[in-house]
C-alpha cells in the first residue's frame, strides 16, 4: 500500500543550526503539508503546497521556514537557525486533490534542538 | 475562527465495553472530518473520513458519524480491546483552506483487560 515516508525519524541538533526534513509524498498525489506537534500539544497546521507553490501557510511558518519539491518525489522543510522551541514531532501529508480527499500522514521527524 | 474539540481528554474503560468519542467543531462549511489514531511517540493513522455529504462511515469494529448542523461528530468502538489503546484525534477539513486540517486535541482511551 502507497504511503508517505519521512527521513529522518529523528534528529537532534544545536540551537541555531539549520535542519531540513524530507518527505516523499504517495506518487500521485498533488496536495502536500506540514504539521508539527510540540509534545502535549494540538497538531498544529504549518504549510500546504500545490503546484510547485505554497498555498497557504499559518502564523507559525514565519521566514524561518522553507518548503521545497527540489525533485519529483521529495518535499522538503528547511527551518533555519533552529530554536529550542522548534522541538516537536513534525509530520508530513500529502492527499490527491485537497479538501475532498483523505490525507495521508508520513510517522514524522521528531527534532530535538538542544 | 475554526476550531475542533474533542472531548473528553481521557477515557478508561474495560475491555469488551462498548465506547464512543466525541469531537465537535465550530464551523458548519465542513468539507470533510477525519478520525486518526496516534501510538504514543507515533504517526497518525488515518482510522475513517467522512465526507461532508456523508452521516456515516464503517469499518471493521469502528463506526465515525458527522452532524454538520450540531457541529458534531462521534467515533463508535465496539467491543474495545486492550490493543485499541491510543490516542484518538479528529481534524476537519473546512472549505475554502485548501484541504489544510485543524485537529481536536484528542483523546487518550485506555482499554484496560
Amino acid at each position: 500500500e502507497p504511503e508517505v515516508t519521512q527521513t529522518p525519524s529523528h534528529q537532534v541538533t544545536q540551537m541555531g543550526q539549520e535542519v531540513i526534513l524530507r518527505c516523499v509524498p504517495i506518487s500521485n498525489h498533488l496536495y502536500f503539508y506540514w504539521y508539527r506537534q510540540i509534545l502535549g500539544q494540538k497538531v498544529e497546521f504549518l504549510v500546504s503546497f500545490y503546484n510547485n507553490e505554497i498555498s497557504e501557510k499559518s502564523e507559525i511558518f514565519d521566514d524561518q521556514f522553507s518548503v521545497e519539491r527540489p525533485d519529483g518525489s521529495n518535499f522538503t522543510l528547511k527551518i533555519r537557525s533552529t530554536k529550542l522551541e522548534d522541538s516537536a514531532m513534525y509530520f508530513c501529508a500529502s492527499s490527491p486533490d485537497g479538501g475532498n480527499t483523505e490525507a495521508f500522514f508520513g510517522q514524522g521527524t521528531r527534532l530535538t534542538v538542544v | 475562527k475554526q476550531e475542533v474539540t474533542q472531548i473528553p481528554a481521557a477515557l478508561s474503560v474495560p475491555e469488551g465495553e462498548n465506547l464512543v468519542l466525541n469531537c465537535s467543531f465550530t464551523d458548519s462549511a465542513i468539507y470533510n472530518l477525519q478520525w486518526f489514531r496516534q501510538d504514543p511517540g507515533k504517526g497518525l493513522t488515518s482510522l475513517l473520513l467522512i465526507q461532508s455529504s456523508q452521516r456515516e462511515q464503517t469499518s471493521g469494529r469502528l463506526n465515525a458519524s458527522l452532524d454538520k448542523s450540531s457541529g458534531r461528530s462521534t467515533l463508535f468502538i465496539a467491543a474495545s480491546q486492550p490493543g485499541d489503546s491510543a490516542t484518538y484525534l479528529c481534524a476537519a477539513a473546512f472549505y475554502n483552506q485548501g484541504g489544510k486540517l485543524i485537529f481536536g486535541q484528542g483523546t487518550e482511551l485506555s482499554v484496560k483487560p
